[in-house]
């Protein structure tokens, strides 16, 4: 099964508002990836995060890794329609990565 | 850019067919992984290489084979196709980041969309 646990499963938003989604590990991580995957496409990488409580932002996006490096978070303020899509975390084991299942963002107007 | 490409975006096949899928990178990674995609469940690994003629399973390796007979292709092979093997196929590349280790960034490709009938 999902070795990391992504939640929500599915996030309505309403145009402009703010939301978070987090991605929980039971085991320490060494690195967290975000990747976003748009309706009909395929995963694009975002960011890598490896630092316990690192923080990055991408425009209206923040990333955040915990200080016990067992869970991660996205937050996006302002939201717009360009967010809609599915991300996902994904954390490193080896050369290998485990997906999480993913949140599903959809914006309404 | 990095540039992953499929075979095929849409598939048809019916039950009991051989399926070929390929895949090919043209930025000399090391690694190549084989991902199928269903609703709700994320990317789950099927197969991945980390080097010519080089292979390792995944989380659900069974009904699938793979090969790589160069750096820049690697197939994921369906012996006798099935139903429940109707799904998103993604393919992926990443560098292998030696001594740095971790996982480095993977590209993915566009997706075969699989049908089995």
């Amino acid at each position: 099964g999902q070795q990391v646990m992504q939640i929500p499963q599915y996030q309505h938003v309403q145009e402009g508002e703010d939301f978070t989604t987090y991605c929980n590990s039971s085991t320490t991580l060494s690195n967290i990836q975000w990747y976003k995957q748009r309706p009909g496409g395929h995963p694009v990488f975002l960011i890598q995060l490896v630092k316990s409580g690192e923080v990055k932002k991408q425009k209206r996006l923040t990333f955040q890794f915990g200080e016990a490096k067992k869970n991660s978070s996205l937050h996006i303020t302002a939201t717009q329609t360009t967010d809609v899509g599915t991300y996902f975390c994904a954390k490193a084991a080896g050369n290998k990565l485990t997906f999480g299942g993913g949140t599903r963002v959809l914006v309404k107007p | 850019d990095v540039k992953v490409t499929q075979s095929s975006r849409y598939l048809v096949k019916r039950t009991g067919e051989k399926v070929f899928l390929e895949c090919v990178q043209d930025m000399d990674h090391e690694n190549m992984f084989w991902y199928r995609q269903d609703p709700g469940l994320g990317l789950r690994l099927i197969y991945f290489s980390y080097d010519v003629k080089m292979k390792e399973k995944g989380d659900i390796p069974e009904g699938y084979s793979v090969s790589r007979e160069k750096k820049e292709r690697f197939s994921l092979i369906l012996e006798s196709a099935s139903t429940n093997q109707t799904s998103m196929y993604l393919c992926a590349s990443s560098r292998n980041p030696g001594l740095a280790g971790g996982a480095d960034t993977q590209y993915f490709g566009p997706g075969t969309r699989l049908t089995v009938l």
